[in-house]
């Protein structure tokens, strides 16, 4: 019962273009998602974060986009730089469930020269 | 610390020995998690603590895995009779709150059992 995914595997895109990941979920009792990103050998490093209150964050080059009537949320990175290549994950938690985060499968990204 | 600090990077246990983990939460960080990644990009939570407390132990496999977090130690992953499946990164993570707040996550311990 995957309650949190990120279908794209992996995305490539051009330096200074848009990035844009995206993360659905199935779970309506989630109120708090997040982003993580991963390089290799490393930990999961937070990113950026959205109540469901909200349905926009920014942060810099870093915006998180939430839709809850369609339980997805997007992460869009402008402009995109060869050292945003990582691995990106989403994560959501309900207030129920003591900040207990699920996470999706990830996603690759490649930002090419 | 400013960092969640994990030991060690890597441990190598042949089938059946006891592997334990270690982990030091960012200082004034109330709640730790525990997390297993088995394939590359998957986290399985494990368990919880609100301070010395166990707060959510529903990902736990009990009859090998056991976890404490005791005041003013570092807190501690034990796996006794290591399985092939149990190879994997265990990472930890602390935050400051319960609702709404961000894991910080350490690098995680390789456990590769042969």
């Amino acid at each position: 019962d995957q309650q949190v995914k990120q279908n794209s595997p992996s995305l490539s895109v051009q330096e200074g273009r848009i990035s844009i990941l995206n993360c659905d979920y199935t779970n309506s009792m989630f109120d708090y998602f997040l982003w993580y990103k991963k390089y290799p050998a490393e930990g999961p490093t937070f990113l950026i974060s959205i109540s469901s209150i909200k349905d926009k964050n920014e942060d810099g080059r870093f915006t998180v986009f939430l839709n809850k009537s369609a339980k997805h949320l997007s992460l869009h990175i402008v402009p995109s730089q060869p050292g945003d290549s990582a691995v990106y994950f989403c994560a959501a938690s309900a207030n129920n469930q003591g900040g207990k985060l699920i996470f999706g499968q990830g996603t690759e990204l490649s930002v090419k020269p | 610390g400013e960092e969640v600090a994990q030991t060690p990077k890597h441990l190598v246990r042949g089938e059946g020995q006891k592997a334990k983990l270690y982990c030091a939460p960012i200082k004034g960080h109330s709640y730790v998690f525990w997390y297993q990644q088995v394939l590359k990009n998957e986290f399985k939570f494990l368990i919880s603590f609100q301070n010395e407390n166990v707060f959510d132990e529903t990902g736990m496999p009990k009859e090998r895995f056991s976890a404490k977090c005791l005041p003013n130690s570092p807190c501690s992953l034990e796996i006794q009779a290591t399985k092939l499946e149990d190879s994997a990164v265990y990472f930890c993570a602390s935050s400051q709150s319960r609702q709404n707040s961000p894991l910080h996550f350490g690098n995680g311990t390789r456990l590769t059992v042969t």
